[in-house]
């Protein structure tokens, strides 16, 4: 069974930094490539950021590009997302997804049940 | 970066009902799309791939269709637990991978 577990997510100042991990079973990890989506509470889905099955390849949202970074670790069955500069719009519950595509690109076909980043002086 | 539009945002129906929501790339995407269904305090979870294959476990009654820029999601026939929040995103090519801004499906 996939499953996808996050955690990190706490309440930060503007201008902080934060690191979100996600800890992966139930599949080959380092076969798949992975995403960051987020949503603001009451409002639609966000895609933020993708990271290929060897780490070779990253994808960002305008939103994020220079302040955020995906990163993982095959040997952990871990990915990760670094957020630096944080604003108050980064305010969101913020979810991991496998990709579908074994060593390809496509959509989140299993997700995690997300962890809340809270931006606020 | 190609931008998703659904229609409607936001859709009253009743049980039984056939309803079809809409979805429109503004640039093709082939067949690059996924719906997905979201509850209140759920993640999302997907529904079709593809733009028309159902993915495993899903219920018959949903049904995808189209290419290149115009999709539709079907649920012919409305059941009490299928009134939920219904995304569209597109896969094409390299990212951003933007998923469409949502339609709320609400029992009337």
């Amino acid at each position: 069974e996939v499953q996808l577990v996050e955690s990190g997510g706490v309440v930060v100042q503007p201008g902080g930094s934060l690191r979100l991990s996600c800890a992966a079973s139930g599949f080959t990890f380092e076969d798949y490539s992975m995403h960051w989506v987020r949503q603001v509470p009451g409002k639609g889905l966000e895609w933020v950021s993708l990271i290929n099955w060897d780490a070779g390849n990253t994808f960002y949202a305008d939103s994020v590009k220079g302040r955020f970074t995906i990163s993982r670790d095959n040997s952990k069955k871990s990915l990760y997302l670094h957020m630096n500069s944080l604003r108050t719009d980064d305010t969101a519950l913020y979810y991991c997804a496998k990709d579908q595509s074994h060593r390809g690109y496509s959509y989140g076909d299993y997700w995690g049940q997300g962890t809340l980043v809270t931006v606020s002086s | 970066d190609i931008q998703m539009t659904q229609s409607p945002s936001s859709l009253s129906a009743s049980v039984g009902d056939r309803v079809t929501i809409t979805c429109r790339a503004s640039q093709g995407i082939s067949n690059h799309l996924a719906w997905f269904q979201q509850k209140p305090g759920k993640a999302p979870k997907s529904l079709i791939y593809a733009a028309s294959n159902l993915q495993s476990g899903v219920p018959s009654r949903f049904s995808g269709s189209g290419y290149g820029t115009d999709f539709t999601l079907t649920i012919s026939s409305l059941q009490p637990e299928d009134f939920a929040t219904y995304y569209c995103q597109h896969y094409n090519s390299y990212p951003p991978y933007t998923f469409g801004q949502g339609t709320k499906l609400e029992i009337k």
